[in-house]
């Protein structure tokens, strides 16, 4: 009965790198939902998936950062050419429902990239 | 918008003390709130979420909370903290509906000392 799962957990790329970020949702749910984690901040929103859709893009910086969700296969969080303003944790959350309502959201272990 | 505010960025107790982390919301219709902990380098988990019906409730490890309408509030309670409960409490709020439909809106985080 796994969880939420993302890899790779440590991810190491130096400026201008494409960094490339899975997440594998729990059994059962069809909804995704990445998160950034800045030093000393809280999470905050990046993009909200459904297979093969993309249901709300608002938190996603408008360049450079892509997201996908296909029909098989895991989630991928893709960043090209990175900055060190890019250096986070990744969080992964999947659900069962698109809501922040019943739906609730299990969260995935991260990843923690760093650029240099 | 909804919003988020943790008040208090750190807090120290002494082991078998009482806890209340506080939490304010800002959202024109009836939210669903969550509290998350996170240690450190970890993923986050759930503690508890409120959606209806009653107003207080219960959560794993022995965490409560309370949703207070009238004060905007959803503060997190221990009757008696145990050092194990040391790390950063996150509290969020979803909404079921609109263009924020999906998506959870965390606070700054509250960093948990437990001290002997």
């Amino acid at each position: 009965n796994a969880g939420v799962m993302q890899n790779p957990r440590h991810l190491v790329r130096r400026r201008g790198q494409e960094a490339r970020l899975r997440c594998s949702p729990m059994k059962g749910h069809s909804h995704v939902y990445w998160y950034r984690q800045l030093p000393e901040e809280g999470l905050k929103f990046m993009v909200y998936l459904q297979k093969e859709n993309i249901i709300d893009e608002s938190g996603m910086p408008k360049e450079r950062f892509s997201a996908e969700f296909p029909k098989e296969g895991p989630s991928i969080l893709r960043i090209q050419q990175v900055v060190r303003g890019d250096s986070a944790a990744y969080f992964c959350a999947s659900s069962k429902k698109g809501t922040g309502g019943p739906g609730e959201q299990f969260f995935g272990p991260g990843t923690r990239l760093t650029v240099l | 918008a909804q919003s988020v505010t943790q008040p208090d960025i750190h807090i120290t107790v002494s082991e078998g003390a009482s806890l209340e982390l506080r939490c304010n919301y800002s959202y024109g219709a009836t939210p669903y709130l969550f509290w998350y902990v996170q240690s450190p380098g970890q993923g986050l988990q759930l503690l508890l979420k409120y959606f209806s019906g009653d107003t207080l409730v219960q959560g794993i490890k022995g965490f409560e909370a309370e949703f207070k309408r009238s004060q905007s509030s959803f503060n997190l309670r221990k009757p008696s903290v145990h050092w194990s409960d040391a790390a950063e409490y996150f509290c969020a709020v979803g909404v079921a509906g609109g263009t924020s439909y999906g998506k959870l809106t965390f606070g700054q985080g509250t960093i948990l000392t437990v001290h002997p």
